[in-house]
Formats: structure tokens, C-alpha cells, sequence
């Protein structure tokens, strides 16, 4: 079964840097375009980045352009983002997830997160 | 950026009444729209896509429409575990937004 498992969070302080890792399993990895998604503690859903299937595309919310870079290695089923100069407004859970083949929308799997707390 | 405004920010509700929540864009995403539902301490769970589409495993009683601007996702009569949060998020292209969602509360 399609399986997406995040890991690399923890407790950072400010300036500092962080790699989270999304482990994927169950589905071709390669063909997925895969986003980075955050939730900070208690608020809504914002959208982080994306590596699209073809890896011609990376695009990323103002929010952490700039800052974050987001990657991926098919031969390991593993998508990354590499977060740099961490502020504390960008503590949140982060979960990746695959994009809905063969449909124009939607997000069909989803990790269950990593918790990311930046504060001194 | 495409902004996506819910309303109400919560609906306050029964077992067995219908739910109408709302989604708006500020510019037109056609049917580049899915609906999910988030419960605490649970990643969000698709409901919709492509605007009228149910994802694999969703009840009939979840349905989408609209298009353009204006969608609607509707649950035809709640059961208790359809109280949750809901999202509504566009990808008309690659820089996905979310709504503020949508909180359907017990009454």
C-alpha cells in the first residue's frame, strides 16, 4: 500500500538549518509530482513547495522562497526539503504528499507529518 | 496568488442535517479544486477532486460542485464522524493555495 513517511524534524533555533526527509513507498515515485505541505500548531493548511513528476518544475510559496529548497532522488523513493535561515513563524507539521494521478487536483496520500519547532 | 475564502468558518450542525460549505476563489481555477477533510491530530484525507469527484474509499454522501470561481461541497445527511475540518485547495497551477477552511461542529 502507497506509504509516505516523513522523519528529519525537530527543535531548531532561529537561523539555524533542517533537512526533511519523505520516505515513499507502495507506488512509482518517479511519475508523482510531490509537495511539502505545513500546518502550523492550531492553524490552517499552507502549501510549501513542489517537484513535479518530470523534474522540470520546482516552485515554492513566498513564504520560504528563498529559503527552503526542495529535492528528490527516484532511485531512492525519497523527496527532501532542505530549510535554511529558520524563523519562528515556520514551526508547523510538515507533511509531504503525491499528487492524484490521472486527475487535474487533489493531493491523494499524505504523511503524517514531522513536527518542526524553531525557537531559541 | 489565487485566494480561496470558506465560509461559514463554522457550521454548527446535527447528526443526519445536510451540510453546504463554501469556497470561492478570487480568480477562476475551472475545476482545479479538491475538498478535504482533517480530524485533530490526522493528516487531511481527500474528498473531492477535480471539483465533483470522489476519491476512492469517500462515501456517496460527500459531493462537489462548481466551477470557476464558486464550488460547494455538501455532505447529504452527517454522520458523527463527519464532524471535522474541511479544506478546500486549488491547483489551476503549480503554486497550490488553501482555504481557510471550514469547521463543522456538533450543535
Amino acid at each position: 500500500q502507497v506509504q509516505l513517511v516523513e522523519s528529519g524534524g525537530g527543535v531548531v533555533q532561529p537561523g539555524r538549518s533542517l533537512r526533511l526527509s519523505c520516505a515513499a513507498s507502495g507506488f512509482t515515485f518517479s511519475i508523482h509530482g510531490m509537495h511539502w505541505v505545513r500546518q502550523a500548531p492550531g492553524k490552517g493548511l499552507e502549501w510549501v513547495a513542489v517537484f513535479s513528476d518530470d523534474g522540470s518544475n520546482k516552485y515554492y510559496a513566498d513564504s520560504v522562497k528563498g529559503r527552503f529548497s526542495i529535492s528528490r532522488d527516484n532511485s531512492k523513493n525519497k523527496l527532501y526539503l532542505q530549510m535554511n535561515s529558520l524563523r519562528g513563524d515556520d514551526t508547523a507539521f510538515y507533511y509531504c504528499a503525491k499528487e492524484n494521478l490521472g486527475a487535474a487536483s487533489g493531493f491523494d496520500y499524505w504523511g503524517q507529518g514531522t513536527l518542526v519547532t524553531v525557537s531559541s | 496568488e489565487i485566494v480561496l475564502t470558506q465560509s461559514p468558518a463554522t457550521l454548527s450542525l446535527s447528526p443526519g442535517e445536510r451540510a453546504t460549505l463554501s469556497c470561492r476563489a478570487s480568480q477562476s481555477v475551472s475545476s482545479y479544486l479538491a475538498w478535504y477533510q482533517q480530524k485533530p491530530g490526522q493528516a487531511p484525507r481527500l474528498l473531492i477532486y477535480d471539483a465533483s469527484n470522489r476519491a476512492t474509499g469517500i462515501p456517496a454522501r460527500f459531493s462537489g460542485s462548481g466551477s470557476g470561481t464558486d464550488f460547494t461541497l455538501t455532505i447529504s445527511s452527517l454522520e458523527p464522524e463527519d464532524f471535522a475540518l474541511y479544506y478546500c485547495q486549488q491547483r489551476r497551477n503549480w503554486r497550490v493555495t488553501f482555504g481557510g477552511g471550514t469547521k463543522v461542529e456538533i450543535k
